[in-house]
């Protein structure tokens, strides 16, 4: 079974500054996917960021990239120039067969102004 | 397109009555998941449909939960009889298996009194 671990319960940033959340995933799959997804108050779940493993190339989207440390297992969301607009729940999650996500435990992100 | 619809948004009931919610994936999306969030357990995958078939329902909690999906635009997740443990927010998502992404609908936030 695909198990998805988010260390970090909450976290905060000062409004511009770069915060960076952690993620550790284990999986048996040779070829998946991994993804980032955010929830706002709004309760919506919205992609942030996807990751194909097989490629060694860390995604970017903007001001939000990934470190992807595939031999470790690990990967990270780093968003740079915090926004107010991004404090939300994040989710890290990763692909099984059929598209099925495994979704991390969440880590809150709070932003200062 | 309009993205996932889920209805209800909000659903309030009383312990052991039926409780029916709706689901319309986008337009050409082969996988149709149910998830349900709770802070207690986060996301779990409940059932996933490829092309209107159930694959995996393992997640399913028990025999008061069935899911249905008659044809490529419409599922149901229904509840008979329900209890406060249901309590939760249901997700509905779609995604197309080419890509992996999992488009969700805002959820249902369903309680039972």
């Amino acid at each position: 079974a695909q198990t998805v671990t988010q260390s970090q319960p909450e976290m905060s940033v000062q409004e511009a500054e770069t915060v960076t959340l952690s993620c550790t995933y284990d999986t048996s799959e040779s070829d998946y996917y991994l993804f980032w997804y955010k929830q706002p108050p709004s309760r919506q779940m919205i992609l942030v960021i996807r990751q194909e493993a097989y490629k060694q190339q860390n995604a970017t989207e903007n001001r939000f990239s990934v470190n992807f440390q595939k031999a470790a297992k690990s990967f990270s969301l780093k968003i740079s120039d915090s926004q107010l607009g991004d404090a939300a729940m994040y989710f890290c999650a990763s692909e099984t067969s059929g598209s099925r996500l495994t979704f991390g435990e969440g880590t809150q992100l709070t932003v200062n102004p | 397109d309009a993205g996932v619809i889920q209805s209800p948004r909000h659903e309030v009931t009383e312990m052991g009555q039926e409780v029916t919610l709706r689901c319309k994936p986008i337009s050409g999306h082969n996988s149709l998941f149910w998830y349900r969030q709770t802070m207690m357990r986060g996301l779990e995958l409940l059932i996933y449909f490829n092309n209107n078939v159930p694959i995996d329902d393992s997640g399913m909690p028990e025999d008061r939960f069935s899911a249905k999906m008659p044809n490529a635009s419409f599922s149901t997740l229904k509840i008979q009889p329900s209890e406060p443990r249901d309590s939760a927010v249901y997700f509905c998502a779609s995604s197309d298996s080419n890509t992996g992404e999992l488009f969700f609908g805002e959820g249902s936030r369903l309680t039972v009194l």
